[in-house]
Formats: C-alpha cells, structure tokens, sequence
C-alpha cells in the first residue's frame, strides 16, 4: 500500500510566480492536512480537508493561499504570487477517519528566489 | 508562547550512549504523540500515549506519558546513527478539529 505521495519534492519559483503542490492519500483516506515547516517556527498546520470540503482552514493565511480537495485527483495548495517568506517544506498527511493518526508525506521544498 | 516544548533542543551524543528528551506543557491533553523525521523526509508517527503514567517500548525506545497527562518522555537506551534525527511530540487539541500542534523538536544527532 503506497503511503502519502507528493510532487514535486523540490520546486523553485521566482517571486510572483504561482507554486501548486500536489499531494495524493493514502489509498482509502478521504482526509487530507496541509502543514509548513518553517526553520524558525517549526511545524505548523495550516488546513483540513475531506472530499470536496475545506474544514478547518484556520491555519491559512488569509491571502493568496488556497487549497482544494476535488472527488477526483490529488489535493492541491496553491500559493500565489509567492514572496521569499513562503519558502519552507510543505507537507501532507492523510488518515482514513477523522483520527489522531496521521500518515505524512515526503513534503515539497519550495524555494522562492 | 509555545503550548509543547521540548527539551533539550539540539543533542549530540556517541554510539551506543542512553538518552532522554522531554515534552512539557502547562496543559492537560487526552492523548501524545511522538513523530521521528529525517531530513528530507516527512514525520513518521512512532508511538500514541493515552493514559497517564503509561510506558510504551518500541525496541530500545521507551515513551512515557506523565501522571497528570501534562508532559512526556523518550528515552533511548544504546544510541544508535540510525536513531539521529529530529523528534517531535505532538497533540490534538480538544475542540481544534483534527489538527496537530507540534512541539518544538529535539535535534538528536549520533555519531559513531
């Protein structure tokens, strides 16, 4: 059973330029969670989703981050037009219920130059 | 102010030395959980702990979840290089939904 998959690992961006990071559960999870791992702040999370559903996205900035879910595909973030303070390894984790236990992945490195 | 922190926050120690490292907080949780993540990779979950006072081993590793659910610990008996990496304790707030709140991390680096 493949774990959590995510791509790119490595993704560099100039300043302005849009970043989508793609994250695919593990097979039978419908729950998805996105955190950031900043040096200096740790990990930290940053939003919750099921099939479809944005649950709890307290941990987003208010602007120029997104995320969906859809029925079908990976879960996507998205970070627009993207600033040097956004560089930091982004992962995902999935679990099959609403749990405790939470499967991450190898996470992507973003670089903003 | 962090709700988990962790000490001490970087560790080098040689092969085959014993060691701990420690979560504490002023807060009452229901469950703990201790992550291992290797550079490069993500966290990978090694233990939960849910009762009070409760002890689980994991080979040379022993978790400890303190008496009043306010605190952990890892002990690693006979370190090994395998074992360097970063350990993270982590909780799931009660009424935060299903999201973790990391600790600080410890830093543990074993040298041969």
């Amino acid at each position: 059973n493949a774990g959590v998959m995510q791509n790119p690992r490595h993704l560099v961006r100039r300043r302005g330029q849009e970043a989508r990071l793609r994250c695919s559960p593990m097979k039978g999870h419908s729950h998805v969670y996105w955190y950031r791992q900043l040096p200096e702040e740790g990990l930290k999370f940053m939003v919750y989703l099921q099939k479809e559903n944005i649950i709890d996205e307290s941990g987003m900035p208010k602007e120029r981050f997104s995320a969906e879910f859809p029925k079908e595909g990976p879960s996507i973030l998205r970070i627009q037009q993207v600033v040097r303070g956004d560089s930091a390894a982004y992962f995902c984790a999935s679990s099959p219920i609403p749990a405790r236990e939470q499967y991450f992945g190898p996470g992507t490195r973003l670089t903003v130059t | 102010t962090q709700l988990l922190e962790q000490s001490p926050q970087f560790l080098s120690i040689q092969e085959g030395e014993n060691l701990t490292v420690y979560c504490n907080s002023s807060s009452v949780f229901s469950s703990l959980q201790w992550y291992r993540q290797e550079p490069g990779e993500g966290p990978v979950l090694l233990v939960t702990v849910v009762t009070g006072g409760e002890v689980k081993k994991l080979k040379r590793l022993t978790f400890q979840f303190g008496d009043a659910r306010k605190d952990s610990s890892l002990h690693i008996t006979a370190a090994q290089p395998g074992d360097t990496g970063l350990y993270l304790c982590a909780v799931l707030l009660t009424g935060g939904g299903n999201k973790l709140t990391f600790g600080t991390g410890t830093q543990l680096k074993v040298e041969l």
